[in-house]
C-alpha cells in the first residue's frame, strides 16, 4: 500500500498550457504539502494545507493554486505553463503538531516545452 | 529565517566503509528537529533518521546515526559499513518546533553520495 501516492509520475507539456497533479494519502494525516525540486535538486515549500485550510503559502506566482478537497487529498493546478516550471513537484503529509515526520510521495516529473 | 548549509556537493565512500556527511543550521529557535532524508536515483524522499533539539542523546538507525552539537548547530550523518544500497543523495532538513506557518521544512542543498567497491 503506497503511503503517500502522486499521479502522474512524469508530465509533458507544452508551454501555455494548464496541468494538474494529485496527491493523495492513506495515513490519516491532516496536513499536505507541496515542495518544489529545481534542476539543481533544491527543495523549497510552496504549499500547505490543514485540515483543508491553507497555513502556507510561500512566495509561488498565481498560477500555482493548490486545492483541497479533503484531509486525504491536495491537487496542485498550474495554469499558463511555464519553461521554468520544469522541475520536480513532490507532495507530502504529517500529522498535525511540532516535530511530526513528514512523508513523501514518489514526485512528479514536469517537462514544460 | 533559518537557513540550512551543506558544504560536501559530493562524497564517496568504499563498500564497507564508515562516511560522515556534514550539515549545518542557523536558526535563533531553540525547539526544532532535524532531519536526514535520502533521495536514490528513483527519486522518493526516505526519512533516514531525525533528532529532536531538546534530546541531548544523539539518534541511531540501524547503521545510521547523528552526531548533533546544538551549540555549534551542527548536525552531522554517520554511515557506518557503507552498502552499495546506500549510494543516493542526502539532504538535511530543519523543522522548526512551532507549528502552522513553521510546519514547512527547510533543506539544504544535498550531498551526492558514492558508493565504491
Amino acid at each position: 500500500d503506497t503511503a503517500v501516492s502522486q499521479t502522474p509520475k512524469y508530465l509533458v507539456t507544452q508551454m501555455g498550457n494548464d496541468k494538474s497533479i494529485k496527491c493523495e494519502q492513506n495515513l490519516g494525516h491532516d496536513t499536505m504539502y507541496w515542495y518544489k525540486q529545481d534542476s539543481k535538486k533544491f527543495l523549497k515549500i510552496m504549499f500547505s494545507y490543514n485540515n483543508k485550510e491553507l497555513i502556507i503559502n510561500e512566495t509561488v506566482p498565481n498560477r500555482f493554486s493548490p486545492k483541497s478537497p479533503d484531509k486525504a487529498h491536495l491537487n496542485l493546478h498550474i495554469n499558463s505553463l511555464e519553461l521554468g516550471d520544469s522541475a520536480v513537484y513532490f507532495c507530502a503529509s504529517s500529522q498535525w503538531g511540532a516535530g511530526e515526520t513528514q512523508y513523501f510521495g514518489p514526485g512528479t516529473r514536469l517537462l514544460v516545452l | 529565517a533559518q537557513t540550512v548549509t551543506q558544504s560536501q556537493p559530493e562524497m564517496s565512500v568504499q563498500e564497507a566503509e564508515t562516511v560522515t556527511l556534514s550539515c549545518t543550521y542557523d536558526t535563533s529557535e531553540s525547539d526544532y528537529y532535524l532531519f536526514w532524508y535520502k533521495q536514490p536515483p528513483s527519486r522518493q524522499m526516505i526519512l533516514v533518521i531525525r533528532q529532536e533539539a531538546y534530546k541531548q542523546q544523539n539518534a541511531t538507525e540501524n547503521r545510521f546515526s547523528v552526531n548533533f552539537q546544538k551549540a555549534a548547530k551542527s548536525f552531522s550523518l554517520k554511515i557506518s559499513d557503507s552498502q552499495l544500497g546506500d549510494a543516493a543523495m542526502y539532504f538535511c532538513a530543519y523543522r522548526s518546533g512551532r507549528t502552522g506557518t513553521a510546519s514547512k521544512l527547510t533543506f539544504g542543498t544535498g550531498t551526492r553520495l558514492q558508493v565504491t567497491l
